[in-house]
Formats: C-alpha cells, sequence, structure tokens
C-alpha cells in the first residue's frame, strides 16, 4: 500500500541554526500539508500545499518557515532560525484531492529537537 | 470550525465492542464527521467518516445520532492494537482542507 515517507526520523540541532525537513508524499496525490505536534499537546496545522502554492497557512506558519516541491517528489519543510519552542513532532500529510471527504495520509513524522 | 467534546480516556478489555462517543452540537449541515487515530509514536491515521447516514469499514462503524449533535465510533472486537488516541473532527463541505484535532480520547485496551 502507498504511503508517505519522512527523513529523517530524528533531527538534532542547535538553536538558530536552518533545518530542512523532508517528505515524499503518496505519488498521484495534489494536496501536501505539514502539521506539528509539540509533546503531550495537539496536533497543529501548519500549512497545506496545492499546485505549486500554499493554500492556507495557520498562525505558527510565520516567516521562519517556507515550504517548497523541488521536484515531482519531495515535499519539504524549511524552519530558518531554529528556537527552542519549534522542538515537536513534524508530520507531513498528503490527499488526492482537497475535498472535506478526502482522506490525508500522513507519514511517521521527524522528531526535532533543537538545543 | 465547529467544536467536538470526547471524554479524555476510555479503557475497554480486549475483544469486546468499543464505544467511542463525540459530541458535536454546533455541528453545521455540511459539515462531515471525521475520525482519526494516532497509535502511539505514530503519525494520524484514517478511521472513517460520514455526513448522515451510518457507515461501516473494515476497521469500525460510525453510528450518528438522527439530529446529528453526536456520533459514536464503534470498534466491533477491540485488540491491543487499537490503543490509541482517536479524534473525532468536523470538516465543512467546502473550502476547508486542514485537519483540526482536538485532545482527542485515549482508548486503552485492557488484556
Amino acid at each position: 500500500e502507498p504511503e508517505v515517507t519522512q527523513t529523517p526520523s530524528h533531527q538534532v540541532t542547535q538553536m538558530g541554526q536552518e533545518v530542512i525537513l523532508r517528505c515524499v508524499p503518496i505519488s498521484n496525490h495534489l494536496y501536501f500539508y505539514w502539521y506539528r505536534q509539540i509533546l503531550g499537546q495537539k496536533v497543529e496545522f501548519l500549512v497545506s500545499f496545492y499546485n505549486n502554492e500554499i493554500s492556507e497557512k495557520s498562525e505558527i506558519f510565520d516567516d521562519q518557515f517556507s515550504v517548497e516541491r523541488p521536484d515531482g517528489s519531495n515535499f519539504t519543510l524549511k524552519i530558518r532560525s531554529t528556537k527552542l519552542e519549534d522542538s515537536a513532532m513534524y508530520f507531513c500529510a498528503s490527499s488526492a484531492q482537497g475535498f472535506s471527504t478526502d482522506t490525508q495520509y500522513f507519514g511517521p513524522g521527524t522528531r526535532l529537537t533543537v538545543l | 470550525d465547529a467544536k467536538t467534546t470526547q471524554p479524555n480516556s476510555m479503557e475497554s478489555n480486549e475483544e469486546e465492542p468499543v464505544h467511542l462517543p463525540c459530541n458535536h452540537s454546533t455541528i453545521s449541515g455540511t459539515d462531515y464527521i471525521h475520525w482519526y487515530r494516532q497509535l502511539p509514536s505514530q503519525g494520524p491515521e484514517y478511521v472513517i467518516h460520514g455526513l448522515t447516514s451510518n457507515v461501516n469499514n473494515r476497521m469500525a462503524s460510525l453510528a450518528i445520532a438522527e439530529d446529528r449533535k453526536s456520533s459514536t465510533l464503534i470498534l466491533h472486537r477491540a485488540t491491543l492494537r487499537d490503543a490509541a488516541v482517536y479524534y473525532c473532527i468536523l470538516r465543512a463541505r467546502f473550502g476547508n482542507e486542514k485537519l483540526t484535532f482536538g485532545t482527542g480520547t485515549r482508548l486503552t485496551i485492557i488484556p
């Protein structure tokens, strides 16, 4: 069964450094998402991406964050200057369409630790 | 987005049915009811969704109240693998791509 993959599984970085989290969505999907989950807290929406553009973003997704689909398969989340509070699990998801009936398929997540 | 209310936690014995409730009294007529779950140390996973009628799939059943102000996710025969946090999420029919997660119900399965 097709699945969303994410790399790395765990990323440790120093505060102020840039990180890039990578995701390979399911191949025929058109909508892509990033969510994050701080330890012990809710899963929070960050951004959705369609047709090479951001279609929606949350208040969390400020100028320090960016997303890109550099080729036909990868979808990346970049954090330019990491803060301690960026430490969280980051989940990538994809869906075939953006309809409210569409299933979003989540990857296993990248654990980001900012020291 | 309309709000959902779920119990923080529930326990069930292995191989018995589990009924996970969700209240959504402010649901609009075009909101779909979705259930996702998150197994330990994994990403969320789709379980089932419905609009008005009860729904069944290989994982679970979804029973929707006639007034749609509440719904119940039914796991017919819980296994240890069903131990997870279960999220009831409303999604507007138009123009709402994102999932808005609440705190969900943490289901513990007792062997």
